[in-house]
């Protein structure tokens, strides 16, 4: 298997439940993102990892709470989220290396009741 | 101001139109290009990437940047229905973390 896989494709959740976003990349990259992506609106970044280590937290609501155990597998953890928070979330990977472009994956479509 | 500012159509063109989509930004630190192609429910594609100004041709795609003007475009030749996305402009200056910064994407449809 190739690229950058993200589960589950399609999330529904009520306000309190927990639940957790999987991405792993398959291309050797050494940096990992997470975005989210909401309807007529730019990709807003919100973590960044680099070799495991996290780098940027773009000012995200603690009730996000990401995890990269290795290069390979990035997790975000969902708890007590609002209905703001339904979007397309996005998982990205890159090599290390100025300017080298980012991979994205199919992202999880996540629905808050 | 936002730092990238891109029309986001729809642009509705017919099979075989040569595609003009665009991008203008403010900072002048940035020096790498990028346009990603979304198809709906998929996630963003890498399309083209450029360094600093010039040209950049690809099959049908052509990838330009005006550095000089702050503008970045993205011309398909031979449009064709499978064309048929939203192409989101990105770009950053490097660096650690490399971040990127979107457009908000043009809706393109290709009609047969």
């Amino acid at each position: 298997e190739t690229g950058v896989t993200q589960t589950p494709r399609h999330l529904v959740m009520g306000m309190t439940n927990k639940k957790s976003l999987k991405c792993e990349q398959h291309l050797g990259h050494n940096a990992m993102y997470w975005y989210k992506q909401s309807a007529k609106k730019p990709l807003e970044l919100m973590f960044v990892y680099n070799f495991k280590e996290q780098t940027e937290n773009n000012s995200v609501p603690s009730r996000f709470s990401p995890e990269c155990p290795n290069s390979s597998h990035l997790f975000l953890h969902l708890h007590t989220l609002q209905p703001e928070d339904s979007a397309l979330y996005l998982c990205a990977s890159r090599r290390e290396g100025f300017g080298q472009p980012q991979h994205f994956g199919d992202g999880t479509r996540l629905s808050i009741l | 101001q936002k730092e990238v500012e891109q029309d986001p159509g729809p642009l509705s063109v017919p099979e075989g139109a040569i595609v003009s989509l665009n991008c203008t930004y403010s900072n002048s630190a940035f020096q790498y290009f990028m346009w990603y192609r979304q198809y709906s429910r998929k996630g963003p594609e890498l399309l083209m990437y450029t360094y600093s100004s010039g040209n950049k041709e690809d099959g049908r795609f052509t990838a330009q940047v005006d550095k000089s003007s702050k503008y970045i475009s993205l011309f398909i030749r031979d449009s064709q229905p499978s064309d048929s996305a939203t192409y989101l402009c990105a770009m950053t200056r490097g660096g650690a973390t490399n971040k990127l910064i979107f457009g908000t994407g043009t809706l393109l449809a290709v009609q047969p």
